[in-house]
């Protein structure tokens, strides 16, 4: 079945640091990519999408690259904050499916 | 701007308890989902519904487990006889619509926790 994996965590970086997160995946379909975040305390938040091949999803600086030919869509940030601490989570959903299939979610801690 | 949201935050039940977690979902959104958390583990799916029935359920959505839209608003799951097992962190999630390019919202989370 369709899966997805994450970069193992926990993350920790310094303030104005450069972050990336991997995230590659199998489906049998041509699946839209999502990463979600959960900050402590709340739910499940979007944070960006891409629904084709070398699409480009970006949001609060954040960037991630839909790559076929690799099956990657990797989380990237230039300069993260404190505020960007959190858990990130890189899912799929399968155009024949009614669900979304996550990875098991990256714990990311900058200090200051 | 429109959330989901879940009550309550924190459940804590006996084995072999009922339990029934709610969702609030969007207002104009017609697809809802469950998944679940179980601690240090993957989000995984249980189950969705639209238009009054299952459209899709997992291997873990079995006869203990069962969802109910009962009126307009509510969208609850029900585990019938709890075991230590569905401790988790249950989401609520739904859509307006269900296209692969459709973004699912989610609400905070019921965190269920079997002694």
């Amino acid at each position: 079945g369709d899966s997805v994996t994450q970069m193992e965590g926990p993350v920790t970086l310094s303030e104005e640091a450069f972050l990336t997160i991997n995230c590659t995946y199998t489906a049998t379909g041509y699946p839209s990519l999502f990463w979600y975040v959960q900050y402590p305390g709340e739910g499940l938040q979007l944070l960006l999408k891409a629904t084709k091949a070398d699409d480009k999803g970006s949001n609060k600086g954040f960037e991630a690259t839909y790559r076929k030919e690799t099956t990657s869509f990797h989380l990237e940030k230039g300069s993260v904050q404190v505020s960007d601490s959190a858990v990130y989570f890189c899912a799929l959903s399968d155009p024949r499916a009614q669900k979304l299939v996550f990875g098991q979610g990256t714990r990311l801690t900058i200090n200051p | 701007e429109p959330e989901v949201t879940q009550t309550p935050s924190h459940q804590v039940t006996q084995m072999g308890q009922e339990v029934i977690l709610r969702c609030v979902p969007i207002s104009n959104h017609l697809y809802f989902y469950w998944y679940r958390q179980i601690l240090g583990q993957k989000v995984e799916f249980l189950v969705s519904f639209y238009n009054n029935e299952i459209s899709e359920k997992s291997e873990i959505f079995d006869d203990q487990f069962s969802v109910e839209r009962p009126d307009g608003s509510n969208f609850t799951l029900k585990i019938r006889s709890t075991k230590l097992e569905d401790s988790a962190m249950y989401f609520c999630a739904s859509t307006r619509d269900r296209g692969r390019t459709d973004t699912q919202y989610f609400g905070p989370g019921t965190r269920l926790t079997v002694l």
